[in-house]
Formats: C-alpha cells, sequence, structure tokens
C-alpha cells in the first residue's frame, strides 16, 4: 500500500531562519511526487512535481529535492507570508486510478 | 484566473438529510477528483472521473454516497441519507491528463460539511 508520512507536524520559524520539511514515502514504482501549500480555508495550492531521485526544483524561497526514499522542502529566510500547510503527494506509476495519495502535512508558522 | 468552482462554501444539516456539493471544474480539464478532508484522516480520495466516466470510488461508502458528472462542466457528490461521520471538507480537484496521468491538480475551496 502506498503511503506518505511527514515531518515534523508543526513547524514555528522566526522569520529569516532556513529550515527543512520532510516527506518520507512508500510506493510501488515512484511516477511523480507532489509538493502542495494549503492556506486556511482553501484548498491546495500546487507547488512543484519531482519525477526522479537527484530531480530539484526551485520557486522563489522554496527548493525541492527527490531522493528514492524521500523529499525535502527547503524553505531559506522564510517570511510570514510563508505560514501555512505543507502537504507532500505520491503518484504510483502502476496505479492506473491516477490516486494521488497526501501526507499529513506539516504546519509551518513564520513569526515576524 | 481558470479555477476550479465549488458550492456550496458551507452546508449545515440533519442527520438523514441529503446533500448535494457541486464542482465546475476548470474549462479543457479532462479528470476531476472528489476528495476529503479531516484532521484526523488528513486528504481522502473518494472518486475520480476521466473524460467523465468514473475510473474509481473505492474510496467511498457506496451505500450512500454518489459521485456523477453529468456533463463536462459540472461534477456532483451526494450523500444520502447523511450522518454525523461524513462531517468533513470536501474538495473538488481538476486536471489535464494527456499522457493518461494527470500531472497536477488544481482544487477548488471546498465544502464545509457540517452533519447534526
Amino acid at each position: 500500500e502506498d503511503q506518505v508520512t511527514q515531518s515534523p507536524e508543526a513547524l514555528r520559524l522566526q522569520e529569516g531562519e532556513s529550515s527543512s520539511l520532510n516527506c518520507s514515502y512508500t510506493v510501488s514504482g515512484l511516477r511523480g511526487l507532489f509538493w502542495y501549500r494549503q492556506d486556511p480555508g482553501k484548498g491546495p495550492e500546487f507547488l512543484f512535481t519531482l519525477y526522479s531521485a537527484g530531480e530539484e526544483k526551485e520557486k522563489e524561497r522554496l527548493k525541492a529535492t527527490l531522493t528514492k526514499k524521500e523529499s525535502f522542502l527547503h524553505i531559506t529566510a522564510p517570511k510570514p507570508e510563508d505560514s501555512a500547510t505543507y502537504l507532500c503527494a505520491v503518484q504510483a506509476r502502476a496505479d492506473y486510478g491516477q490516486n494521488f495519495v497526501f501526507g499529513p502535512g506539516t504546519r509551518l508558522s513564520v513569526l515576524p | 484566473d481558470a479555477r476550479v468552482t465549488q458550492t456550496p462554501r458551507h452546508k449545515v444539516t440533519e442527520m438523514g438529510q441529503e446533500v448535494t456539493m457541486r464542482c465546475q471544474p476548470i474549462l479543457g480539464h479532462n479528470t476531476v477528483f472528489w476528495y476529503r478532508q479531516t484532521m484526523m484522516q488528513g486528504l481522502e480520495l473518494l472518486a475520480y472521473f476521466r473524460n467523465r466516466a468514473p475510473l474509481d470510488d473505492s474510496g467511498m461508502p457506496k451505500d450512500r454516497f454518489s459521485a456523477e458528472m453529468p456533463d463536462a462542466t459540472l461534477a456532483t457528490l451526494k450523500i444520502q441519507p447523511s450522518e454525523p461521520r461524513d462531517s468533513a471538507v470536501y474538495f473538488c480537484a481538476s486536471g489535464l491528463g494527456i499522457t493518461g496521468f494527470s500531472e497536477k491538480l488544481f482544487f477548488g475551496s471546498g465544502t464545509q460539511l457540517s452533519v447534526l
């Protein structure tokens, strides 16, 4: 069964204090790993897709990396507007149902 | 900006009543997903459509839930009868699947359902 875990569950940072969020996954043949951001009262918003180990993607203060077992979302010099829940999801290569299996998320708070 | 539209945004109902949630996917998208989000379970897939055909509804309680796509611009999720344990946020998401897989999903703002 495909599974996704994320750590930490919650993270509180001071503005400018860089850190990383972890997503560990078990999947029968990874087709893609996805990062989403979710603000309170809203639906998840797409950030990145990673397809193979060693791949990296960047967007503003965020950088996502991928290994064969986990992905990291690095946040450099975060600002209060980066506060949100960050969700990781995987899609299995053999999953013809195309299900995106989501992790529980990391709730990030960036204090000014 | 193109976006997925869900109605209603909030719904409070009594146990046993029928609930219908609607979703308008992004024009041109050919895949539609229904997810349920709770604090305990996170995001769970309920049903998935490709080109309006239901492909996976294994996550849905069949005795009370039903999902349909009457046309390409409308997806519905019905609960009948509703129960307190159905209280959650229900998200619709759409995507464009060209190679057989949706590359990424665009989510609506969700329907917050409370069943008393």
